[in-house]
């Protein structure tokens, strides 16, 4: 079973910032927290990941709580091309496997 | 570039017919994965490797086999294809340690009629 909670659906405007929250109070201490994403009838993409660390990449800021037990993705400036569905995963670094729960699906209207 | 591909990437056969879903990677990684999607499951894990001749079951392996021969290629076998098989296959692969990100191919629509 998956380890995150996530809201099912999101609706953002093109050119805000999309923030989607991740629920995962019983991560281990040696789990990391991951990031994909999955546009229509595409494979998953992967975003971002961290431990403890707030992360920044070119796609996404990933921002986690000090006590670990939830994160936020954000999208910067949403375009209409970061529509799909966003998986939040836990995983240490050991299981080689990615347990993908329903997701969020992120609607950026225009 | 490196990638991951998959072949083919739609197919229709019948129910009782062996199938053979190719998937290929040219990043050298140890690991390769197979998962299923379909509505409303999110992707369910099948089988995975992690080097050649290693071949583990995953969450959904039953009716499906994976064979090892090489680091390039995790060919997924659907020995007697029941139409409970029918969804979309994707395939991954991710090196050894490290981040453990997964890269996944375009993924295969199968229909089992």
């Amino acid at each position: 079973d998956a380890k995150t909670t996530q809201p099912p659906s999101m609706d953002c405007a093109e050119g805000r910032a999309a923030n989607l929250p991740c629920n995962h109070s019983t991560i281990s201490g040696n789990e990391y927290v991951y990031w994909y994403r999955q546009i229509h009838s595409q494979g998953p993409q992967y975003i971002i990941h961290g431990l403890k660390n707030n992360e920044t990449n070119e796609m996404a800021s990933l921002i986690i709580t000090e006590d670990r037990k939830s994160s936020t993705l954000i999208l910067p400036h949403a375009t209409l091309r970061d529509t799909a569905v966003y998986y939040c995963i836990v995983k240490d670094n050991y299981g080689q496997n990615f347990v993908f729960g329903p997701g969020t699906r992120l609607s950026v209207l225009p | 570039d490196a990638e991951i591909t998959q072949s083919p990437r739609h197919k229709i056969t019948e129910t009782g017919r062996q199938v053979t879903l190719a998937c290929h990677q040219t990043w050298n990684h140890n690991n390769m994965f197979w998962y299923r999607q379909d509505l409303g499951h999110g992707l369910r894990l099948i089988h995975y490797s992690y080097g050649v001749q290693d071949t583990n079951k995953g969450e959904v392996s039953d009716g499906y086999s994976v064979s090892r021969s090489n680091t390039e290629d995790l060919p997924l076998t659907l020995e007697s294809a029941a139409s409970s098989q029918t969804s979309v296959y994707f395939c991954a692969s991710s090196d050894q340690g490290g981040s453990n990100e997964q890269f996944f191919g375009p993924g295969t629509r199968l229909t089992v009629l």
